[in-house]
Formats: structure tokens, C-alpha cells, sequence
């Protein structure tokens, strides 16, 4: 049983063209997020949803916007590909304690963006 | 703002080698400081973890101690095997509570038999 899963895991596609990534987390959390690590292995947070409701929206193009169905849901909308976008993005998942975050963040295997 | 540094690597030891990767920290207030470990192919894992000034977090033979003078959260093991070739990611956690959280460059790291 996979904790976070995200889908697909390999991507290629041309500049240009829309493409979108799926997570879902069956842990119960109610914070779900966003990174993307490039190709040095740089790791920077871009969206957190906290039950549904966008909490942190860091400087990233407006090309990309998440969207919460619920909170066992996270997908990543990307328009008009560019070639800058070409990494590794990765969903995360984690459940905060006594209303304060904990820090423990649960991570899918990431999905890697091939923009040609 | 708030930042982590990592040593750079990569770094390569021999099996049963000691281990130090050296991460300090940038932050106003008093964040959490945490290592993460990326094995090939995989998303990152919790290594440890730690609070509060002096506090220790360990895991797998790992450590790593808060030192709040010295702005530092170094990971150490004594005796590394094969299976901890990995990238290991410093973290630290936005003290304003909103569950962001820093990582510092990353320090692949590759054991030798």
C-alpha cells in the first residue's frame, strides 16, 4: 500500500503543450505540497494545501496551478510547457499536531518532466 | 530569509568509515531541524529530526545534535554500510508554522565495499 502515489512517473512531452500531475496520500493527513528538484538535486517547495485551502503559494509561474478535489488529493496543472520546467516534482503529504506543524513530511517517488 | 548549507559532495567512503556531513542553518526564532534521505529512484524519507536547542535526533546509527551557538545540525554515524549510499538533505522548518520547510543542496554520499 503506497502512501503517496503519484502518477505518471516519467513524462516527455514538447514545449508548449499542457500536461498535468496526479497525487493522492492515504495517510489521513490534512497537508499536502508540492516541491520540485532540478537536475543538482535543489529541492524547493512550490504549494501547500492545508484541508483543501491553499496555504503556501511561493514564486512560481502562474503556468502552474495546483488543485485540491480533497485533502487526500493534490494535482499539478502545467500550461504551456517550457524547457526551464524539465525536473523532478514531487508530492508530499504530512499531519500536523496539536495545530502546529510537525515537520515529517511523506513523499511520493516523484514524477520526472522531460520538456523537449 | 531562512536558508540551509550542506557540504558539498559528493562524498565516497569505505564500509565501516565514520561519517560526518556538515549542515548549518539561517532563521529568525527557533525552527526544527531536520535530515531527509533520498535513496536512488525514491522519494525522500524522514532520517531524524529535532526540536529544541541541544536536543538529539537518531535513527538507523545515524545522530545529529542542535547546537543553537554554533547555527549547526551535523550527521554523523560511526560505522556507514553500502546501503546508506544515498542523498542526504539538511532541512529546517519555518518557525511562523505554516509547514514550510527548508532543504539545503543535498550531499550525495557513496559507500565502497
Amino acid at each position: 500500500d503506497t502512501a503517496v502515489s503519484q502518477t505518471p512517473k516519467y513524462l516527455v512531452t514538447q514545449m508548449g503543450n499542457d500536461k498535468s500531475i496526479k497525487c493522492e496520500q492515504n495517510l489521513g493527513h490534512d497537508t499536502m505540497y508540492w516541491y520540485k528538484q532540478d537536475s543538482k538535486k535543489f529541492l524547493k517547495i512550490m504549494f501547500s494545501y492545508n484541508n483543501k485551502e491553499l496555504i503556501i503559494n511561493e514564486t512560481v509561474p502562474n503556468r502552474f496551478s495546483p488543485k485540491s478535489p480533497d485533502k487526500a488529493h493534490l494535482n499539478l496543472h502545467i500550461n504551456s510547457l517550457e524547457l526551464g520546467d524539465s525536473a523532478v516534482y514531487f508530492c508530499a503529504s504530512s499531519q500536523w499536531r496539536g495545530g502546529r506543524p510537525t515537520g515529517e513530511l511523506f513523499f511520493g517517488e516523484g514524477s520526472r518532466l522531460t520538456v523537449l | 530569509g531562512d536558508s540551509v548549507t550542506q557540504m558539498e559532495g559528493p562524498v565516497t567512503l569505505s564500509e565501516e568509515a565514520f561519517l560526518t556531513i556538515n549542515c548549518t542553518y539561517t532563521a529568525t526564532g527557533y525552527p526544527s531541524l531536520f535530515w531527509y534521505v533520498q535513496y536512488p529512484g525514491e522519494g525522500l524519507q524522514l532520517l531524524l529530526k529535532a526540536t529544541k536547542a541541544d536536543d538529539k535526533g537518531s535513527n538507523k546509527g545515524f545522530e545529529a545534535t542542535y547546537r543553537k551557538e554554533t547555527t549547526s545540525f551535523h550527521l554523523e554515524k560511526g560505522s556507514v554500510q553500502v546501503s546508506d549510499s544515498a542523498v542526504y538533505f539538511c532541512a529546517l522548518s519555518d518557525p511562523g508554522g505554516n509547514e514550510k520547510l527548508t532543504f539545503g543542496t543535498g550531499t550525495r554520499l557513496t559507500i565502497i565495499p
